[in-house]
């Protein structure tokens, strides 16, 4: 299972939005609904941001958006602040397992 | 509050084992399958391995499969991973994550026990 491809660095200003894009196979991404985003700081664990392409977990700021079109998902981060500078992770369900995008570092200007 | 600790991580030869647990508390671990994802020092996250609520279903990634054993003790609510016939690219922090039953994400990670693999 290779990963999901993403751009590896994204930037914007404070109050900006950004874009990261996951491109996968009709195997993975495209074949489900079943996308997920994570945020890691340096040294920490991975965090649920968004899960099945643009739900929320409770606590996860509306800045925070999900899309996906054919075999592409999007994580947009609309305003952004300077605790959202770290990476973050895409994932598909790619049944019976799971593949992990190559990461995108998140840089606040 | 939902904890995942792991431990058992630590320097081992290449070719040698290593146990690594999961201990979990603040859920009903039965109602969870539970997976393991590690991350390479520098690099990416990549999915290793999972088990299913009761145990009973087992999925290991092509680059662990024969060599890696997941287990659990829904008794004493925590997760295995049996570690055999380590390999220098096996190097990594391993994180114990946690799915509810039916869903596809991993609402709750670990905060990682490193596994270093050298002579």
């Amino acid at each position: 299972q290779s990963a999901l491809t993403q751009p590896p660095s994204a930037s914007g200003s404070p109050g900006q939005s950004v874009t990261i894009s996951c491109t996968g196979t009709s195997s993975d991404v495209g074949g489900y609904n079943y996308v997920s985003w994570y945020q890691q700081h340096p040294g920490k664990a991975p965090k649920l941001m968004i899960y099945e392409v643009s739900k929320r977990p409770s606590g996860v700021p509306d800045r925070f958006s999900g899309s996906k079109s054919g075999n592409t998902a999007s994580l947009t981060v609309s305003g952004l602040q300077a605790e959202d500078e770290a990476d973050y992770y895409c994932s598909s369900y790619a049944g019976p397992s799971y593949v992990f995008g190559t990461g995108t570092k998140v840089t606040v200007l | 509050e939902v904890q995942l600790v792991e431990s058992g991580g630590g320097l081992v030869q290449p070719g040698g084992s290593l146990r690594l647990s999961c201990a979990a508390s603040g859920f009903t671990f039965s109602s969870y399958a539970m997976h393991w994802v590690r991350q390479a020092p520098g690099k990416g996250l990549e999915y290793v391995s999972a088990i299913s609520s009761n145990g009973g279903s087992t999925y290991y990634a092509n680059s662990v499969k024969g060599r890696f054993t997941i287990s659990r003790d829904n008794s004493k609510n925590t997760l295995y991973l049996q570690m055999g016939s380590l390999r220098a690219e096996d190097m990594a922090v391993y994180y114990c994550a946690r799915a509810r039953i039916g869903t596809t994400y991993f609402d709750y990670w670990g905060q990682g026990t490193l596994v270093t693999v050298s002579s």
